[in-house]
């Protein structure tokens, strides 16, 4: 069975701090890997999306990278700012036995960033 | 963009009474899923939809029925709530296939059953 997880669970930092955010996954056969932000009160909102066959993806300053063989991958925010405090999930994408394509979710990790 | 839209935002229901929460996504997708988050347990799947006139299970779809009124809706029903029902309930859609494509979400139902 396919199982998402994201340590630490919170993490609390100063203004300015380059942060690495960590997901591990126990099986290696998935179609993406997805990271999502998630405001208090608010949905998911999709950040950046890594094919398998791809390594990494970046957008502004996040940048996502994928290690499929070892299960791993790391959301890289770089300058941080109160702005990004909420909690980020990672997801993957994976076909279980016997069934259609499905998301996984870890259980998020919430950022705070302190001014 | 309204995007995928839920209604209500709020609700208290107590236990043995019925709801449905309703789901609608104005972006032509034809994927639409249900999902609840609770504290400690991330996102699970309770049912989804893959296109017009078709629904399936997913991860915990006990207790739970639903509806795919048109591309546009989707809806969840709860005949008789209990309080382990009580959670945040979202909706997401998708075009094409989820291994290719992001997931767009609505800003959730959180449900209290007494």
């Amino acid at each position: 069975k396919q199982e998402v997880t994201q340590i630490p669970a919170a993490l609390s930092v100063p203004e300015g701090e380059n942060l690495v955010l960590n997901c591990s996954f126990t099986d290696s056969a998935i179609y993406n890997l997805q990271w999502f932000r998630q405001d208090p009160g608010k949905g998911l909102t999709s950040l950046l999306l890594i094919q398998s066959s791809q390594r990494e993806q970046t957008s502004g300053r996040l940048n996502a990278s994928l290690d499929k063989s070892s299960g791993r991958s790391t959301l890289y925010i770089a300058a941080s700012q109160p702005g990004d405090s909420a909690t980020y999930l990672c997801a993957v994408c994976h076909l279980p036995q016997g069934g259609s394509e499905k998301l996984v979710f870890g259980k998020g990790m919430k950022l705070t960033v302190n001014p | 963009n309204a995007g995928v839209t839920q209604t209500p935002k709020f609700q208290v229901l107590k236990t043995g009474q019925s709801m449905t929460l309703q789901c609608a996504q104005d972006m032509n997708h034809n994927s639409m899923y249900w999902y609840r988050q609770d504290p400690g347990m991330g996102l699970r799947l309770i049912y989804y939809s893959a296109s017009e006139g078709t629904t399936d299970k997913g991860e915990v779809p006990n207790g739970y029925n639903v509806s795919r009124l048109n591309k546009r809706e989707f809806s969840l029903r709860l005949e008789s709530a209990a309080p382990s029902q009580t959670s945040v309930y979202f909706c997401a859609s998708i075009e094409g296939q989820l291994a290719k494509n992001i997931q767009y979400f609505g800003a959730g139902t959180r449900l209290s059953v007494l």
